[in-house]
């Protein structure tokens, strides 16, 4: 069974940084493109970066290009996002999920609210 | 960017009824296209992959259709656990989540 776990969310002041991290079983995590995807409250999901099996490959939203960088460790199974300069826009879910046929997998998310 | 727009945004249904959900693409996507279904609460779910294909486990009432830039969810017999809010997305150029159809029981 496909797993994904994320967790490193929580209260976060404006400008500073926040490291998540997504913990993969269940399927070969070293052969497999991976997402994080955001759902501010209330509101929709918005794509934030996807990074390939071999981290040859990275992409970013234009809201978060330079801020925001997706790495893997397919030695450890997981994803990770690290979040700097971070904006009150920023809180939000945060999914991480499988890259396969657009996107098919989804952890059930960690929360990051920035506030001061 | 590609944009992608769904319509309508809220959909009133009774048990039983045959429901279509709507997404465009402004630009051909051909058929890369997916519909993910997400309940309150919960993480969104892949209900159908490139445009018409049934992820495992999915009722078959559920299908889809299209290509290019027009597409359709179909349910075909409503169902009260079908209450839910069903986006599209496309990943021919990028990737690109419409607003969402939030379908509820009338």
């Amino acid at each position: 069974e496909v797993q994904l776990v994320e967790s490193g969310g929580g209260l976060v002041q404006p400008g500073r940084s926040l490291k998540l991290s997504c913990l993969a079983s269940g399927f070969t995590f070293s052969n497999y493109g991976m997402n994080w995807i955001r759902q501010a409250p209330g509101k929709g999901l918005e794509w934030v970066a996807s990074i390939s099996s071999s981290s040859s490959y990275i992409y970013y939203a234009d809201t978060v290009k330079g801020r925001f960088t997706i790495s893997r460790d397919n030695a450890k199974n997981t994803l990770y996002l690290q979040m700097t300069s971070l904006r009150s826009e920023d809180t939000a879910l945060y999914y991480c999920a499988r890259r396969r046929t657009g996107i098919d997998y989804w952890g059930q998310g960690v929360m990051v609210t920035v506030s001061s | 960017d590609i944009q992608m727009t769904q319509s309508p945004s809220l959909l009133s249904a009774s048990v039983g009824d045959r429901v279509t959900l709507s997404c465009k693409a402004s630009q051909n996507i051909y058929k890369y296209l997916n519909w993910y279904q997400q309940k309150l609460g919960e993480a969104p779910k892949l209900l159908i992959y490139y445009t018409n294909s049934l992820q495992t486990g999915i009722p078959s009432r559920f299908s889809g259709s299209g290509s290019g830039t027009d597409f359709t969810l179909t349910i075909s017999s409503l169902q009260p656990e079908d209450v839910a809010t069903y986006y599209c997305y496309q990943y021919n150029s990028g990737d690109t989540f419409g607003a969402g159809t939030k379908l509820e029981l009338k």
